[in-house]
């Protein structure tokens, strides 16, 4: 079975420090890395994603890191604020649309 | 405006019963998916579609079947439901062309 491993299992920060979190595959062929977030009660919503072209990606406070070579990409959240609080998903797919495999989720806390 | 919907959005059964779970999405897309979602495990993948007509198997397909009669909609049939199938279901649409996953609301679905 194709895994992605999501690091830590969860994470408190406080507001206004980055939040690190941590995934890696096993499969060669991924080319779709998205991160999804989570709110409780609510559905994973697309936050951001990045394709091995690239090994940076960056969307306001949100950046992804790829290195290709490691199978690793992580998610790093700048300048954290309470309403970051949420469970986050890394995820991965091959090639025309196929099935997200997701890690298991890392919740953050972000403390005020 | 494009959406997923899922029906019912909570759902008790008993053990042993048949339980369908219904989803439909107006986004036009070909991929649908079904995933569960469990404390610890993250989302993980039980059955998916390209296209009207099409089901495939995902990770964990034991105990479960999936039909899609149209291009909208996608539905998850349990045939006899067991306590370990209690958790929250989400259903997905998404595109070939960019990868992107769109969850529906989720069911709760307890089987006692």
């Amino acid at each position: 079975q194709q895994q992605v491993r999501q690091s830590p299992q969860s994470l408190t920060v406080w507001e206004g420090e980055t939040a690190i979190l941590n995934c890696s595959y096993e499969d060669s062929t991924f080319d779709y890395f998205p991160w999804y977030h989570q709110f409780p009660g609510e559905s994973p919503a697309l936050l951001i994603a990045i394709r091995p072209v690239s090994n940076k990606k960056e969307d306001g406070r949100f950046t992804i890191f790829f290195n290709k070579r490691e199978k690793k990409f992580s998610l790093h959240i700048a300048d954290s604020q309470p309403g970051d609080s949420a469970t986050y998903f890394c995820a991965a797919s091959g090639q025309g649309g196929r099935a997200l495999i997701f890690g298991t989720g890392t919740t953050v806390s972000v403390s005020p | 405006e494009a959406a997923v919907t899922q029906s019912p959005r909570n759902k008790v059964a008993v053990t042993g019963g048949k339980v369908t779970l219904s989803c439909n999405q107006t986004n036009n897309h070909n991929n649908m998916y079904w995933y569960r979602q469990d404390t610890g495990h993250g989302l993980r993948l039980i059955h998916y579609s390209y296209g009207a007509g099409s089901t495939e198997k995902g990770d964990i397909p034991d105990g479960y079947k999936a039909s899609r009669p149209s291009q909208e909609n996608f539905s998850l049939i349990l045939e006899l439901a067991t306590p370990s199938q209690t958790s929250v279901y989400f259903c997905a649409s998404g595109d070939f062309r960019e990868d992107t996953q769109y969850f529906g609301p989720g069911t709760r679905l307890l089987v006692l």
